[in-house]
Parts: structure tokens; sequence; C-alpha cells
């Protein structure tokens, strides 16, 4: 079964427009931490923004914020004020208590950025 | 930025052939790993290290060992190349092991086995 599951293979979203990329998870941890990357053409891994599962806050980091729905097991992450910069590939990750070291990746989102 | 470099950005080989990738750290983190990235399966582990000499295997290790003997490199070995190898590998390293540790990523290395 999938761990990280991200529905939206692309979108598309008018610039200065807010886009939320979905993301849900599978895991029986308690303790576990949720991630979202950032993979532009150029091919790099940019870390974005980090949410823990004991967080009582959604994570904010600029114009990226993480909609944490626990017990729906989702992680949305949230772009605000698009920009052209931000037409990039996205990765939801998850890092799990008992998951021995390992960062589990979603296959991600293609974002594309309308001018 | 994490100060993260690889070695080789680029590299052809043919298969049978064995293949090393560097990578190397400035920011003396404990924890280092070897991730492999393919369409459809976005990232996966391949080796991590959680200490010098002290690796152990993810979730694609076969066909590929890893050594570190110093903190700041680590490296992977592809022992004897082919086709099913051809990919891009990133190193990432974090500052330790737990769920809450962000890991950040080198640049990348593409490797096509001929």
């Amino acid at each position: 079964a999938q761990k990280i599951t991200q529905t939206q293979p692309g979108m598309f979203v008018q610039e200065k427009e807010a886009v939320t990329l979905d993301c849900t998870y599978d895991t029986s941890d308690q303790s576990y931490g949720l991630f979202w990357y950032k993979q532009p053409s150029s091919g790099e891994m940019i870390f974005l923004i980090y949410q823990g599962s004991y967080d009582e806050q959604n994570a904010t980091e600029g114009r990226y914020s993480l909609n944490f729905q626990k017990a729906r097991k989702s992680a949305n992450l949230v772009i605000s004020a698009s920009q052209l910069g931000d037409s990039a590939m996205y990765f939801c990750a998850m890092r799990e208590a008992t998951g021995g070291f390992k960062t589990i990746f979603g296959a991600g989102t293609r974002l594309f950025v309308k001018a | 930025d994490a100060g993260i470099t690889q070695s080789p950005r680029h590299k052809v080989t043919e298969t049978g052939t064995p293949v090393t990738l560097r990578c190397h750290q400035t920011e003396n983190h404990r924890y280092m790993y070897w991730y492999r990235q393919d369409p459809g399966h976005g990232l996966r582990l391949i080796h991590y290290s959680y200490g010098v000499k002290d690796t152990d295997k993810g979730e694609v290790s076969d066909g590929y060992s890893v050594s570190r003997s110093k903190t700041e490199d680590f490296l992977l070995t592809l022992e004897s190349a082919t086709s099913s190898q051809t990919s891009v590998y990133f190193c990432a390293i974090s500052a330790g092991g737990r769920e809450q540790e962000t890991q950040y990523f080198g640049p990348g290395t593409r490797l096509l086995v001929l």
C-alpha cells in the first residue's frame, strides 16, 4: 500500500493565485514527520516545510503553509501568491518513528504557473 | 543551503563496469543517505550511514555497496553496473536520525548505463 499518496500528477495555477497540492499518508506510528520538497527543472531537491505529528499548529514558511489534518491523515501544501518560479515538481514525504531512518516519498505533483 | 556536493554530476558507463559516486558534506552531520530517483517511484533509499564505518541497507540495496571512512564522505559503488541502475542518484544528510529531522539533498548525479 502506498504510504504517501499525491493524487494530482499535474496542476495549473494562474500567477498570483493560491494553489493547494494534496498529500495523504498512511502510518500507524504516533510520531512522524511530514515534509515537502520542491524539485525545479534543474533537478535539485529543495526542502520547503516540515510538520511534526505532535505539532498543534500548521507549519508556515513564507508563502508556503502546510494544512495538516491529522485525523484525515492529510498534509496539503498551500502556496500563496504563486510565482512563475514556483513551476516545479513537488514531493510530499514522511519519516516515521519506526521507519528506520528512511524518508518515504510520494510520486510528486508537477505544478505549472501561468503568466 | 546545506554544504553537500556530489561527484561526478553526470556519468555514462557500460554494463558490467564498476562505478563509484561520491558525496561530500561540510556540515559535519552524522547521518548520510543515498537515494535513487526514477519516474513513477519518487525517491527510494539505497543505503544510509549513521556514523563513520556504520552503514545499513535501505529498500533497494541490491547491486550497491557503500563506504564511509570519514564523516564528510559517503561513497556509493555499483559493483557491476546494469541498465536498470540508470537513474538519478541523490545524496542526503541530516543532523539526526529521528523522524523530525529534515534531510537535505545534494544536487544529484545522473547515471546512464549502456
